[in-house]
């Protein structure tokens, strides 16, 4: 596609249920980044992917987020056992360049995530 | 305190007025700073991409970085109501890999009042 696709747009969870939210980048994109966005807040990095490597996950906020991108396209986001505390818009960008290159980050329009 | 501040606003204009926007930032180790627009709903979108200090013009768009005080500027000339949006100052250190993911700002609501 043209842009940077994610779905599902809205997801209501109920307290303890597991979420998968799926990313779809620019095509021939090479690296690809998750990051939370609280209402009212910046985006916070969580996680990026050169290809299929996770080269950092530091910003995931506890083993119960993780995430993959196992042929080095689609990316996972998944969120096991949510809490109140994961509603938040999850949003994926891509990037044409790798690692050490910089360029624009493209963003998709974020899953808006409920968690009640 | 977070790597980068950017005061949150809101911040209200009346049409056509200059607007400054503004974020520092504490890791010298940033080297591309770039501002980001959001509109509500979406996801950010690049504006300005630049890279070490001076400034850069686009349009009605100016961005201004100064390293040796770790500050970066957006100015928006004659501001339109269509600016109305959230601006998110950005920043990374490519070269470095540990640096290389974007680090955002809190964001500056803005509203341009026709």
């Amino acid at each position: 596609g043209a842009g940077v696709s994610q779905s599902p747009r809205y997801k209501v969870a109920k307290r303890g249920q597991d979420v998968a939210l799926r990313c779809d980048p620019i095509s021939g994109h090479v690296s690809l980044f998750w990051y939370q966005q609280a209402l009212g807040q910046g985006p916070e990095f969580l996680t990026y992917f050169q290809n299929e490597a996770q080269l950092d996950k530091s910003g995931l906020p506890s083993d119960r987020f993780f995430a993959e991108r196992p042929e080095g396209s689609v990316s996972t986001l998944k969120i096991q056992r949510t809490q109140q505390e994961d509603s938040a818009v999850y949003l994926c960008a891509s990037r044409k360049k790798t690692v050490g290159l910089g360029g624009e980050l493209f963003f998709g329009e974020g899953s808006r995530l409920t968690v009640l | 305190q977070k790597e980068v501040e950017q005061d949150p606003g809101p911040l209200s204009v009346p049409e056509g007025a200059i607007v400054s926007l503004n974020c520092t930032y504490s890791n010298s180790a940033f080297q591309y700073f770039m501002w980001y627009r959001q509109y509500s709903r979406k996801g950010p979108e690049l504006l300005m991409y630049t890279y070490s200090s001076g400034n850069k013009e686009d349009g009605r768009f100016t961005a201004q970085v100064d390293k040796s005080s770790k500050y970066i500027s957006l100015f928006i000339r004659d501001s339109q109501p269509s600016d109305s949006a959230t601006y998110l100052c950005a920043m990374h250190a490519p070269g470095k890999t540990s640096y290389d993911k974007v680090i955002f700002g809190p964001g500056t609501s803005l509203s341009v009042i026709p």
